[in-house]
């Protein structure tokens, strides 16, 4: 069964700080990758999706990596803003032949003036 | 392109009562939908898969008979929670996609239900 995990799940950083935050799966069996986020009581908006043939996806500032091998993803987020202020969660697309998604613990950044 | 709505928005109802949401695929033909579920300060919890005019597929656990699952069209699907008790208050979430195994699934903005 296929398990992600975030870390941290909280982080609380001052404005322009660069910052880095990980995702980590147990299946490797994995089609893409993507992390999405969430503003509190909303719904999600996707910020990136990296495909299992690909090492990063860049927007912005935001930079994702995938290391398909390890289990391992990472997204950061280039010069902080109050606004970047979210849960950000990744999901894993299994590659089983349908489009189950399965979702990362989350974290929640603050990001304070 | 590929917005999904979802009605109500909040929905508060008393013990044992019915409650139906709606999931609609504004500018798509949704082949697919899905129903998550989610726990504050918690992830997403996939609930169930349903394809437009069969079955749901429902995940381990999730009771069918009380999650009630309907994707009549290519653009609506409804969650019908029968009978609700405080512990189904939840956020629940949807999503579409064109159907394709691996299509992208746009989220709705999700539904904040409460039980007294």
């Amino acid at each position: 069964k296929q398990e992600v995990t975030q870390i941290p799940a909280a982080l609380s950083v001052p404005e322009g700080e660069n910052l880095v935050l990980n995702c980590s799966f147990t299946d490797s069996a994995i089609y893409n990758l993507q992390w999405f986020r969430q503003d509190p009581g909303k719904g999600l908006t996707s910020l990136l999706l990296i495909q299992s043939s690909q090492r990063e996806q860049t927007s912005g500032r935001l930079n994702a990596s995938l290391d398909k091998s390890s289990g391992r993803s990472t997204l950061y987020i280039a010069a902080s803003q109050p606004g970047d202020s979210a849960t950000y969660l990744c999901a894993v697309l299994m590659n089983t032949g349908f489009q189950k998604l399965v979702f990362g613990t989350g974290t929640r950044l603050l990001v304070s003036p | 392109g590929a917005v999904v709505s979802q009605h109500p928005s909040r929905v508060i109802c008393k013990s044992g009562t019915s409650v139906k949401i709606e999931c609609r695929s504004l500018d798509f033909q949704a082949t697919t939908m899905f129903w998550y579920r989610q726990f504050p300060k918690k992830s997403l919890m996939l609930m169930a898969t349903s394809n437009e005019g069969s079955k749901a597929t429902y995940e381990q656990g999730v009771e069918k008979d009380k999650f009630l699952i309907n994707h009549a069209s290519l653009t609506l699907s409804t969650l019908t929670v029968t009978s609700a008790h405080p512990e189904d208050s939840s956020f629940y979430i949807c999503s579409a996609s064109w159907g394709g195994s691996t299509d992208t699934q746009y989220f709705g903005p999700g539904t904040r239900l409460t039980v007294l």
